[in-house]
């Protein structure tokens, strides 16, 4: 099974500023099979990224993904009040499928 | 647009089977170009990917719950629903409804791009 570990485990940031969150996986992720979802408090995920650096429909460009291998990162480059949520990476190159434990970006 | 509404039961004893069925508005579950798929999470917890059903039958499943879940799909209800045995308090979660994308090459679920708004289900006596 692929094991992923995202850091660091709370990020504090200012709205404005840059947001860098890592994804790592336990083993090759070939073929970019990775994506990112934001979820906010009582609400369900939302996919942000796929194929490790395609943003899905509707997501604003501040939002992107980058990496390949065992390695993937997710920026959002300034930070609106809305991105103050929890993410989430996913693979879907083997099974079962997987999530990472998450990166909470809160409001420093 | 798709929408996804999960419904069941919000309390359920231990030992028993959770019953939980998700009902599609604006879409087709017979469409060759997606997956369904349950995936859950525990209070103040992360996101456990459950199993996943394609319109013709074909499932896959998490080994981690160890056989106790069953995905089935009613085409005619726009309808795909889970049952989970043996039911105990780690299975306490936020259980939600997606669709995934069907990997043509591999026929295999890849990522959830709607969900449905989660149910929470609560295991208690």
């Amino acid at each position: 099974d692929i094991v992923l570990t995202q850091s660091p485990g709370t990020l504090s940031l200012s709205p404005g500023e840059r947001a860098t969150l890592s994804c790592r996986a336990s083993q090759s992720v070939s073929t970019r099979h990775l994506a990112w979802y934001q979820q906010k408090p009582g609400q369900a995920p939302r996919l942000l990224i796929y194929g490790a650096s395609s943003r899905a429909t509707g997501i604003p460009d501040r939002f992107s993904g980058s990496g390949s291998g065992t390695d993937f990162t997710l920026t959002v480059s300034r930070l609106e009040p809305e991105d103050f949520a929890v993410y989430y990476c996913q693979q879907y190159d083997s099974s079962p499928l997987s999530f990472g434990p998450g990166t909470k970006v809160d409001i420093k | 647009q798709l929408q996804l509404q999960e419904s069941g039961p919000g309390l359920v004893k231990p030992s028993e089977t959770l019953s939980l069925t998700c009902t599609l508005s604006g879409g087709s579950i017979s469409s060759s170009s997606y997956y369904w798929g349950w995936v859950r999470q525990p209070p103040g917890k992360g996101l456990e990917w459950i199993g996943s059903i394609y319109y013709g039958g074909s499932t896959f499943y998490n080994p981690s719950l160890k056989s106790r879940a069953t995905i089935s799909a009613d085409t005619s209800k726009k309808q795909f629903s889970l049952r989970l045995r043996s039911m105990t308090a780690a299975d306490t979660a936020v259980y939600y409804c997606a669709r995934l994308i069907n990997d043509f090459w591999s026929s295999y679920p890849t990522y959830f791009d709607y969900w449905g708004q989660g149910t929470l289900v609560t295991v208690s006596s």
